[in-house]
């Protein structure tokens, strides 16, 4: 069956312009959480959404906000690019939350440059 | 707090021997880790899983421990092959932090010929 699908791949931004990322789970995972992994501090958690809303949510600024559709598929934005949000952003998708989920599979990533 | 490290950020491998990987765990009420092999360019992809209520699984070439009484979680790969160099994350979860998979800084294993 298909994997955990991430676009773009790769992307540069300039500094002050937003973002959108796209992550399409594997079909019949309801959970997709989306983690930043840096050199400096690893894979830091974003936000969780499980059908349709935001379960939990990590400590970044407001300016990342995440959602989720009926067909599970998550998108993530990032609004007033600083050069720090440079980073790889994953996407991983569970069939399950909470203390049931012991099911996750990343996607691939997409690099975000900002300038 | 919680945090997840492991004990090393490199390690050096000649091919054929085995490989151990260590991670420490700070949350005490984690009930579930994970392993997980990133190579580059790609995503994590997971290689073995263990619960709380267990202190050893076994994979294929791959053994997980994990001692509660020490709050240490190992991961020993048998006769390593050069597939094997890529960075390595441990990842625990637990109710204090809802369950939410919190990872390790990371150990990258570089495999000798």
């Amino acid at each position: 069956k298909a994997g955990v699908t991430q676009t773009p791949r790769y992307l540069i931004k300039t500094r002050g312009q937003q973002v959108t990322l796209s992550c399409s789970p594997i079909s019949g995972h309801r959970s997709v959480s989306w983690y930043q992994q840096t050199p400096g501090q690893g894979l830091q958690f974003l936000f969780e959404y499980f059908s349709e809303t935001q379960r939990n949510k990590g400590n970044f600024p407001g300016r990342f906000s995440g959602r989720q559709f009926s067909n599970s598929r998550s998108e993530m934005n990032v609004s007033t690019l600083e050069l720090g949000d440079s980073a790889l952003y994953l996407c991983a998708s569970s069939p399950r939350t909470g203390v049931g989920n012991y099911g996750y599979t990343f996607g691939s990533g997409t690099r975000l440059t900002v300038v | 707090g919680e945090s997840v490290g492991l004990h090393l950020p490199t390690l050096s491998v000649q091919e054929g021997d085995n490989s151990i990987i260590n991670c420490a765990y700070s949350n005490s009420a984690s009930d579930y880790f994970i392993w997980y092999k990133q190579e580059s360019g790609k995503g994590p992809q997971f290689i073995i899983d263990i619960r709380s209520n267990m202190d050893k699984r076994q994979g294929q070439r791959v053994t997980v421990l994990l001692n509660k009484t020490v709050k240490h979680l190992s991961l020993q790969i048998a006769a390593t092959q050069p597939g094997d160099s890529a960075v390595y994350f441990c990842a625990e979860r637990g109710r204090s932090n809802d369950y939410k998979l919190s990872f390790g800084a990371g150990t990258t294993v570089t495999v000798r010929a």
